[in-house]
């Protein structure tokens, strides 16, 4: 079974849209998990860390179920600028971290 | 907060040829660094993990005689495709873990190698 599981979409939703990704994890004690964001050909780059209480940025709102052991992504208001290719990324223990496969998103005017 | 250099951000090879790709942490030691690989539309795969002054760690299915990775200081590591094939053309990037204080890992600008 792999370490993160997450679908790999693509969503196409039009602006303003709200959006939501999940993804789920394998190893019950992982202790870290964030949300990365990739644009085309770049490298990712941390869009935010999911804690246990669940955490907002702005449009963002990320969220931990330990105990189904998934997390999510909800974006608002979705724009034009929001498409990319959002990553899971579960660290289960001292610094290695797994990567899902990347869920596509496509924001269309 | 912490940067990793890595270059060459393109390279173009001919099959048979070698690349070597760096990555440098600059304001940091990174004692130890991960190497992955994304092909198109997928993830990314952790290839191996380089450690200071000491043999890196591969990914079950990488083949560490032509993946050769080298980790000769605290900031730079080094990755070499040797031999390169078509099926080598691929995204290479390196990630240092995060520090005492931090708790994101930073990446490299990415390597995009394609093998004609």
């Amino acid at each position: 079974r792999k370490e993160v599981e997450q679908d790999p979409g693509p969503f196409n939703v039009p602006e303003g849209a709200t959006v939501a990704f999940n993804c789920t994890y394998s190893n019950s004690a992982s202790q870290s998990f964030f949300w990365y964001r990739q644009d085309c050909r770049k490298e990712p780059k941390l869009l935010m860390s999911v804690y246990s209480s669940g955490n907002e940025d702005g449009r963002f709102t990320a969220q931990l179920n330990r105990a189904s052991q998934y997390i999510s992504l909800l974006i608002r208001d979705s724009k034009l600028s929001d498409s990319a290719t959002y990553l899971c990324v579960v660290n289960p223990r001292g610094n290695q971290f797994y990567f899902g496969t990347g869920t596509s998103l496509t924001v269309i005017p | 907060g912490a940067v990793v250099s890595q270059h060459p951000s393109r390279v173009i090879c001919k099959s048979g040829t070698s690349v070597k790709i760096e990555c440098r942490s600059l304001d940091f030691q990174a004692t130890t660094m991960f190497w992955y690989r994304q092909f198109p539309k997928q993830s990314l795969m952790l290839m191996a993990t380089s450690n200071e002054g000491s043999k890196a760690t591969y990914e079950q299915g990488v083949e560490k005689d032509k993946f050769l990775i080298n980790h000769a200081s605290l900031t730079l590591s080094t990755l070499t495709v040797t031999s390169a094939h078509p099926e080598d053309s691929s995204f290479y990037i390196c990630s240092a873990p995060p520090g005492a204080y931090e708790t994101e890992a930073f990446f490299g600008q990415g390597t995009r190698l394609t093998v004609v």
